[in-house]
């Protein structure tokens, strides 16, 4: 069964680094988001990319946040300057329609210390 | 704005009995769609369950199955003859037809009994 691949599993950062965080979404699916879980808290959403462009966005993907498909399989998640505050599980999913069936990845655990 | 909100952090069933989970959900939205996610400790999420808001009848899957009270804005999922395996956080979803975005509930961590 096709999956939705996310590397690293693990990524341990300074405060103040960039990191990029690598998914490899389902071959055919037109639709790509990142979430995120700070732990003990609920999953929330950051940001949706369709036809190559961010089609929407949450009040926590600031300026320090950003996406990219650099080639047509890979879907990335670079932030700029790592805080505190970014610790946290990063989920990868996607979609051939829409949200109405998303499928997720397996997560990053994000830690910065 | 949407919220999902699960009233129940944490629920315990002996296994092999019958357990149920509640959400209840704020839209004004007409066309919508309602998921149940599990999380067990590898942190992974996985799709348990789907039903669509225009659809009257309750999605099933195995083991699985959802009570949607549209009116009531209620959707709970019942997990019968419960196996250690079902021990894990799960997650109420919600998203409007023409939105990008899922919302979640808090969850409910769900444990086993032996």
């Amino acid at each position: 069964e096709p999956e939705v691949t996310q590397t690293p599993s693990h990524q341990v950062t300074q405060m103040g680094q960039e990191v990029i965080l690598r998914c490899v979404p389902i071959s055919n699916h037109l639709y790509f988001y990142w979430y995120r879980q700070i732990l003990g808290q609920k999953v929330e959403f950051l940001v949706s990319f369709y036809n190559n462009e961010i089609s929407e966005k949450s009040e926590i993907f600031d300026d320090q946040f950003s996406v990219e498909r650099p080639d047509g399989s890979n879907f990335t998640l670079k932030i700029r300057s790592t805080k505190l505050e970014d610790s946290a599980m990063y989920f990868c999913a996607s979609s051939y329609r829409g949200a109405e069936k998303l499928f997720f990845g397996s997560g990053t655990q994000l830690s910065v210390l | 704005a949407q919220t999902v909100t699960q009233s129940q952090p944490e629920m315990s069933v002996q296994e092999a009995e019958t357990v149920t989970l509640s959400c209840t959900y704020d839209t004004s939205e007409s066309d919508y769609y309602l998921f149940w996610y599990k999380q067990p400790p590898s942190r992974q999420m996985i799709l348990v369950i789907r039903q669509e808001a225009y659809k009257q009848q309750n999605a099933t899957e195995n083991r699985f199955s959802v009570n949607f009270q549209k009116a009531a804005k209620s959707f709970s999922l019942k997990i019968s003859d419960s196996q250690l395996g079902d021990a894990a956080m799960y997650f109420c979803a919600y998203i409007s037809g023409s939105a990008r975005q899922l919302t979640f509930g808090s969850g409910t961590q769900l444990t086993v009994l032996p």
